[in-house]
Order: structure tokens, then sequence, then C-alpha cells
């Protein structure tokens, strides 16, 4: 099956910018997914990028996806206190690989 | 459009019982899928529900059983809780064919004692 991996913790100030990393396994995914889970809630799904793009941009978010080495990445600009979170990625079709999560903790 | 709900959202139940959660997903979704997410394991899937049938099915006991409904709620059911069932129970809707974009409900929360 899908291994998609994630480093545990991540830690930034306030206004700087966030990148979090994800790496997979199954080169045949077709939409790369990011969620983000704020304590006690389900998981917000926040943008995706389809396999066959490199960049995708969404207001302060920023995806990168590198599909040679199955590596994608979620960069947050002007990072915010209420940015704090869980963040997932998710590759996947048919059936989604969550990754172990990302814990961002934005200093003030 | 009202978001995912799902019911009952705490639950304490002791080893050996069995439990029903229920999901109800956005309106005109028939994707439902459900997750197990714990500290140790992080999230994993359950199973996912299309048009009433199972379509794909993740590493789980039989004891972990579901079904949805031809107006696309879906339960699932845990029977003989082991004390390792103790999780957030997740459950997501998808507007599309496939589960690939999900809306996520709050959760129930399981505990087993």
């Amino acid at each position: 099956g899908e291994d998609v991996e994630q480093s545990l913790f991540l830690s930034v100030r306030e206004g700087d910018s966030s990148v979090i990393n994800c790496t997979y396994t199954d080169s045949s995914s077709t939409y790369l997914y990011w969620y983000k889970q704020e304590p006690g809630a389900g998981l917000q799904l926040l943008t995706y990028i389809f396999s066959n793009m490199d960049m995708k941009q969404d207001q302060r978010l920023t995806v990168l996806l590198n599909k040679k080495d199955k590596h994608l990445s979620l960069r947050i600009a002007d990072t915010q206190t209420g940015d704090s979170a869980i963040y997932f990625c998710a590759p996947g079709y048919q059936k989604v690989t969550f990754g172990t999560g990302t814990k961002l903790q934005v200093i003030p | 459009k009202a978001g995912v709900t799902q019911t009952p959202r705490y639950l304490i139940k002791t080893r050996g019982q069995q439990v029903t959660l229920s999901c109800s997903p956005i309106s005109g979704h028939r994707s439902v899928s459900w997750y197990q997410q714990t500290p140790g394991q992080g999230l994993q899937f359950l199973f996912e529900y299309f048009s009433e049938t199972q379509r794909n099915k993740g590493n789980f006991p039989g004891r972990f059983s579901g079904r949805q409904f031809s107006n696309s709620r879906s339960e699932m059911n845990v029977s003989t809780l082991e004390l390792g069932d103790s999780a957030l129970y997740l459950c997501a809707s998808s507007p599309a064919g496939t589960a690939a974009e999900q809306y996520f409900g709050p959760g129930t929360r399981l505990t087993v004692t």
C-alpha cells in the first residue's frame, strides 16, 4: 500500500512562511490533497493539486509537486496564530492515504 | 448547505459491548468514508460506501462493519469492543465518484473502559 511520510512538528514565528513537506510512494496518485485539523475538530479540506500540475497557488497557500521525487509541499505565507493546527497530506484517487500529520506551532 | 454531522459526539462503552455510530453526509454527496484516528496509529481508513455498496475497505478486523442507506446516511458498528478501539471516529463525504475530495464531520470520540 501507499506510504505517506511527513515530519511531525514545525515551529515558525508569526508573519514568517511555513513549509510543510510530504513524501509518498504511489506514483499513480491522481489527486494530492492537503487537510487541516484544529484541536477537537475534524479535518478541513484546504487545497489540492492534480498530478499533472507542478504548482498551485490559492491565496496564502502554495502547493508544489515534484512528481519525479514523489514530494509534495505546502507553503503558507504570512503565517498567523490561527494557522496553528495539524496538517495532513493525502494522495490518492478512489482511496486516499493520509500522512502522519505535521503539527504546526505558530509563535506570536 | 449543512456540513457532515456525526452522532453521538462522545461515547463511553465497556469492553465487550457493541456500538453504532451515525453519519449524515452533505446533501447530494453519495460517497461516505470512515476513519479511525488515534495518537499512535494516526488516521486509518476503515471503509467507504457509495450508493449503498461498500467500495473500499481498510485493514480492520471483521468486528468493524458499516452500511449505507438509500438517503446516503451511513452507520458503522463495532462489536465486542476492546480497549484499543478507543479513538476518534471520523466520517467524510465526497461529492464526486471518488473518495478523494472529502468533507469531514467533527467525529465521535469513543472511549472503551
